[in-house]
């Protein structure tokens, strides 16, 4: 019954690939997100979709593309890999309120672009 | 950008001990958050604080915040060896779904 799950946990591949991580949230909530975990721990806001619309598109490149095909689901598709990709994503979830967001967070998948 | 410093970097405490860690941040804002990470695993919510709010206490937590400052603090007491985890502050930076983490704190307990 996990709230926020992600797959895959592990994704290792070659540079110049493309791959995708998948997100799904049972919490109803209307906000979810991407992070990405650098190896020095900084977690970095990537996208941000409420009700399947994007609402956050930090400085990302282009070839990370994310999808929303309904409000519990965020999908992130990655073309052409490179080294520099290799580090840890976390989807996350919040609901709409007043008085601030808590974030729910996925186990993460750890991407290891070779 | 990063919008919360955190320090120290990393702090290592004897098991029974009081844990203070620290948060500064650049912008107003109307609430900050701390979470904590686990080795490997996704971040969790520990407490919310609001701008109006001065002080606010969950189990063995308590937070601070001092927005004339723009700082927060997290001190976790009689800390055990299952505090052992990165802990981050968290602030809305520009709009409320943009939600911005600090550098971290690593909390090793020794037993």
């Amino acid at each position: 019954d996990t709230a926020v799950s992600q797959t895959p946990k592990y994704l290792v591949t070659q540079m110049g690939n493309d791959k995708s991580i998948k997100c799904e949230q049972n919490l109803g909530h209307d906000t979810m997100y991407w992070y990405k975990q650098d190896s020095k721990k900084f977690l970095k806001i990537m996208f941000s979709y409420n009700n399947k619309e994007l609402i956050i598109n930090e400085t990302v490149p282009n070839r990370f593309s994310p999808k929303s095909p309904d409000k519990a689901h965020l999908n992130l598709h990655i073309n052409s890999l490179e080294l520099g990709d290799s580090a840890v994503y976390f989807c996350a979830s919040s609901q709409d309120q007043a008085g601030g967001r808590k974030l729910f967070f996925g186990s993460g998948t750890q991407l290891s672009v070779l | 950008s990063q919008q919360g410093e955190e320090d120290p970097q990393a702090l290592s405490i004897q098991e029974g001990e009081n844990a203070t860690m620290n948060c500064s941040y650049k912008t107003s804002i109307n609430n900050l958050q701390w979470y904590r990470q686990n080795s490997g695993r996704g971040l969790v919510h520990l407490i919310l604080i609001r701008s109006n709010e001065r002080e606010k206490h969950s189990g063995r937590l308590r937070v601070t915040l001092d927005t004339s400052k723009k700082s927060s603090s997290l001190l976790i007491t009689a800390s055990r060896a299952a505090d052992t985890a990165s802990y981050f502050c968290a602030t809305p930076y520009s709009s409320a779904s943009k939600i911005i983490f600090g550098s971290g704190t690593r909390l090793s307990i020794r037993p």
